[in-house]
């Protein structure tokens, strides 16, 4: 059990699109999910939370604006990156967990470039 | 803010040794502590975690322990193999906020 998805696995989009992550529980409903970003042998920067049927929270310095988040369900959120640029490039990942205390169970994250 | 340093950035061992890696957290509300492994291009994977009504953990190979009064926690992982080459990340959470902080990482190579 706890298994999360994550689509797409790789996108690549010119400047000034934008771009959709999916990220799904497929196996739990997760009450939390939350949105990471990893550049190449660095840690995991949480980027935002997002709870089921409310607006997500931000971490200090992300743009809501750019980085829009929606947990419309208990098995998905979304991650759009709008008007993207090349500085957006990274690694995505998505984890959830049922409850806010549990344990976070990660996605297999989302490489974007922006070109 | 909240921080959580984790040592050493890398570590190589041979095959059949023991592996510790160390981290120190700065919120003394913090009382979850999981650990994940993540393999090049993967995702984090739990390996164990700990919370903090408890001083040590153990599952097979792997162990965690706790000091609270020190605010540290170690990963301990004995008989190295090949596969348990990664990085390591620890990270800290509290009640309330349930957001993980994490450590920088610890990339961990197991010599054959």
């Amino acid at each position: 059990g706890a298994v999360v998805s994550q689509h797409p696995s790789w996108v690549i989009c010119k400047s000034g699109t934008s771009v959709k992550i999916e990220c799904r529980s497929l196996d739990f409903q997760a009450t939390t999910m939350f949105w990471y970003r990893q550049f190449p042998k660095q840690s995991l920067m949480l980027m935002a939370t997002s709870n089921e049927g409310s607006k997500a929270t931000y971490e200090q310095g992300v743009e809501k604006d750019k980085f829009l988040i929606n947990h419309a369900s208990l098995t998905l959120s979304t991650l759009t990156v709008t008007s993207a640029h090349p500085e957006d490039s990274s690694f995505y990942i998505c984890s959830a967990s049922r409850t806010s205390t549990d344990t976070q169970y990660f996605g297999p994250g989302t490489r974007l470039t922006v070109l | 803010g909240e921080n959580v340093e984790q040592h050493p950035s890398t570590l190589s061992v041979q095959e059949g040794d023991s592996a510790v890696i160390k981290c120190t957290y700065s919120d003394s509300a913090s009382n979850y502590f999981p650990w994940y492994k993540q393999e090049l291009g993967k995702r984090p994977q739990l390996i164990i975690d700990i919370r903090s009504n408890v001083g040590e953990k153990k599952d097979q190979r792997i162990a965690v322990t706790l000091n609270k009064t020190a605010k540290h926690f170690s990963l301990h992982i004995t008989e190295t193999q090949p596969e348990d080459s990664a990085v390591y990340f620890c990270a800290a959470s509290k009640e309330g906020t349930y957001k993980y902080i994490f450590g920088t990482g610890t990339r961990l190579k197991v010599l054959a």
